[in-house]
């Protein structure tokens, strides 16, 4: 199980910061998705720190111990949608996600 | 640039079953992982299982072996098949590549999602 935060509350311009929790991460690469309603889930960032072409430089990622983080830096009005945490889990041969987490933007 | 799009369906009755395609255009579907998520109303993602080019398969235990997933090379498609469908099975169900022969890599791009309800 891969805990998030259900939910949280940004104003523009403020730092997001979205935790991933859970004894798989410690030795398991995390990867990031922003899933607006209704629409195909996007990837932000992978392989912990990594941004795919397009994403926003203000998306960051970081992964210490048993615990990733998604940082939004200068959130803005389209930022606002769900954030989900990925990792593959070697142990079990299996992918998770996470619980997820709702961003909205004031 | 590669495009998935997912096809079948948009009832199903209970205990049916059912099936969805995924055409893939813009890359070959070989010496990749190709996954099957679904969101249920109101849900987070879950992963349903994978299927390699060369046919491998593994699927989420939590599905107790109602899932079938397959690949077509020369139509350059993959497909899932789930029976004993229940209202439980409700979702939007996306397919997703991983990325070229990493299995622990990203789901680097997904199709637009294909909505199915479970109802008589």
């Amino acid at each position: 199980v891969l805990t998030q935060t259900s939910s949280l509350s940004v104003a523009p311009g403020q730092t997001a910061t979205i935790s991933c929790g859970g004894d798989k991460i410690e030795n398991a690469k995390v990867h990031w998705y922003r899933m607006k309603a209704g629409q195909a889930p996007v990837l932000v960032v992978y392989d912990d720190s990594a941004r795919p072409s397009g994403s926003p430089s203000r998306f960051s990622g970081s992964h210490f111990g048993d615990t990733a983080t998604l940082t939004i830096s200068r959130v803005e009005a389209e930022d606002e949608a769900a954030y989900y945490c990925q990792l593959w889990d070697s142990k079990t041969d299996r992918y998770a996600f996470g619980s997820g987490t709702q961003v909205t933007v004031l | 640039q590669v495009q998935l799009r997912e096809s079948g369906p948009g009832i199903v009755e209970p205990s049916e079953t059912l099936a969805l395609t995924c055409s893939v255009s813009g890359d070959s579907i070989t010496e990749y992982f190709w996954s099957w998520i679904r969101q249920a109303p109101g849900k987070g993602l879950e992963w349903l299982g994978y299927v390699f080019y060369d046919g491998s398969v593994n699927y989420n235990p939590s599905l107790k072996a109602r899932a079938y997933m397959f690949v077509d090379i020369h139509k350059n498609e993959v497909s899932l098949s789930l029976r004993s469908v229940t209202a439980a099975d409700t979702a939007l169900y996306f397919c997703a590549r991983g990325r070229r022969a990493d299995i622990s890599g990203p789901f680097e791009h997904w199709g637009q999602g294909h909505t199915v309800v479970v109802s008589s």
